[in-house]
């Protein structure tokens, strides 16, 4: 089983529409998550860190269930920019700097 | 401008020429890390270093070599470059390498060949 998992998509949807993004990760300890945003070919981009109590940020808000172990990614009116892959990160110790990165999950937003 | 930059951004070589892909920040950070990104494998950690003369393996380290002698520098050398290290890496730095403050922030990528 990988540390972290996510569907790799493609996700295909229209304008305006709300979609959301599950990651599953394999390590009970782990404490810190984020979202990355990566354009083709380009470097990744935080999108957002992933707090126990769940945050927002303007229509994308992300949740942490620890209990499942799954972190969720949720955008609200998609626009034709949000068109990207969405990196899962989790840091699975602490005292370390080891980052475990899922494959990510392709969003294509269509007019 | 913050940033980190990576040298070359592109890189053409052949089999066992040793070559060193230069990575610089000017956030004053401490922790930095480089990654590769394969097709259907996504993004993998190679070493990372928590502050300098501090380097750890990450998930695939082997045939490379990194050193942190300075804060701003992270250089990864491949002594004898093989095809299966042919890929997309990028280098990364952070404030911290701990928890909530592990924000990475990537420089631009080096897309290597080794034929």
């Amino acid at each position: 089983r990988k540390e972290v998992e996510q569907d790799p998509g493609p996700f295909n949807v229209p304008e305006g529409a709300t979609v959301a993004f599950n990651c599953t990760y394999s390590n009970s300890a782990s404490q810190s998550f984020f979202w990355y945003r990566q354009d083709c070919r380009k470097e990744p981009k935080l999108l957002m860190s992933v707090y126990s109590s769940g945050n927002e940020d303007g229509r994308f808000t992300a949740q942490l269930n620890r209990a499942s172990q799954y972190i969720s990614l949720l955008i609200r009116d998609s626009k034709l920019s949000d068109s990207a892959t969405y990196l899962c990160v989790v840091n699975p110790d602490s005292n370390t700097g080891k980052l475990i990165f899922g494959q990510g999950t392709t969003l294509q937003v269509k007019p | 401008e913050a940033q980190v930059t990576q040298n070359p951004r592109y890189l053409i070589t052949v089999t066992g020429k040793k070559l060193t892909v230069t990575c610089s920040q000017n956030m004053n950070h401490e922790y930095m890390s480089w990654y590769r990104q394969d097709p259907g494998l996504g993004l993998r950690q190679i070493y990372y270093s928590m502050n300098v003369e501090v380097t750890d393996k990450g998930d695939v380290p082997e045939g490379y070599k990194v050193s942190r002698k300075e804060k701003r520098n992270f250089p990864l050398i491949l002594e004898s470059p093989s095809p299966n290290q042919t890929s997309l890496y990028f280098c990364a730095s952070s404030l911290f390498g701990q928890g909530a403050g592990n924000i990475q922030y990537f420089g631009a990528g080096t897309r290597l060949s080794v034929l």
